[in-house]
């Protein structure tokens, strides 16, 4: 079955400066990689899809990179803000299945 | 409407009660999902329903139940379940499964907070 890596530990960051969520796989390339949001006690928020094809996808200040040689993901959050805090989920689709890694938590300080 | 709504948002049960989980999207969705979260850990596949027939389950033990009336309700009935069933169960649907038709995007309601005693 396909295993994801997300760093485990909380990431804490300064207001403005940039930050990189890592999500890596094992196993099976997937077709395609999302990246949710996901607060305390509410469900994940769909914020980007990236398919294998694709090294790089861009929405405002958020950028996904994927890497299927390093079988890894990276999402970034530019001039990050207080809100942007929560946690971020890595999402795999395979064989018709979504496996989610358990998500790194981002605390924005001001 | 983009919203999947997820009743009760709390639930108290006993190990032999009988109980259910609702699930409704009104966004023409052909696909839905029910997901199990425990604390710092990631969604759990548990069922999918594809054009209103179970295509997958994730070999969940027989006290879940699920079931989906029509395309736009999917229920999870529940019963004699044990304590450590207690969890977040999230209700998800997407237009189709895969990408057929867009992005993919699995579109999640709050969840219910389950707890069994």
């Amino acid at each position: 079955s396909q295993k994801i890596e997300q760093n485990s530990e909380a990431l804490n960051i300064q207001e403005g400066k940039t930050a990189t969520l890592t999500c890596n796989y094992t196993n099976y390339s997937p077709a395609y990689l999302q990246w949710y949001r996901q607060d305390p006690g509410r469900g994940p928020v769909f914020l980007l899809l990236i398919r294998e094809n694709e090294k790089e996808k861009r929405k405002e200040r958020l950028k996904v990179t994927f890497d299927t040689t390093l079988k890894q993901s990276l999402f970034h959050i530019t001039a990050s803000q207080p809100a942007d805090s929560a946690t971020y989920l890595c999402a795999l689709y395979n064989f018709n299945k979504f496996y989610f890694g358990s998500g790194t938590k981002l605390n924005v300080k001001p | 409407d983009t919203e999947v709504t997820q009743t009760p948002k709390h639930l108290v049960m006993g190990m032999t009660n009988k109980k259910s989980l609702k699930c409704e999207q009104h966004m023409g969705h052909r696909a839905m999902y029910w997901y199990k979260q425990k604390a710092k850990k990631p969604p759990e596949l548990m069922f999918v329903y594809s054009y209103e027939k179970l295509s997958i389950n994730e070999s969940v033990p027989s006290r879940f139940s699920p079931e989906c009336p029509n395309s736009s309700l999917l229920n999870l009935h529940l019963h004699a379940l044990q304590p450590e069933d207690s969890a977040l169960y999230l209700c998800a649907s997407s237009r189709d499964k895969g990408l057929a038709g867009g992005s993919g995007e699995l579109f999640f309601g709050e969840g219910s907070r389950l707890t069994v005693l």
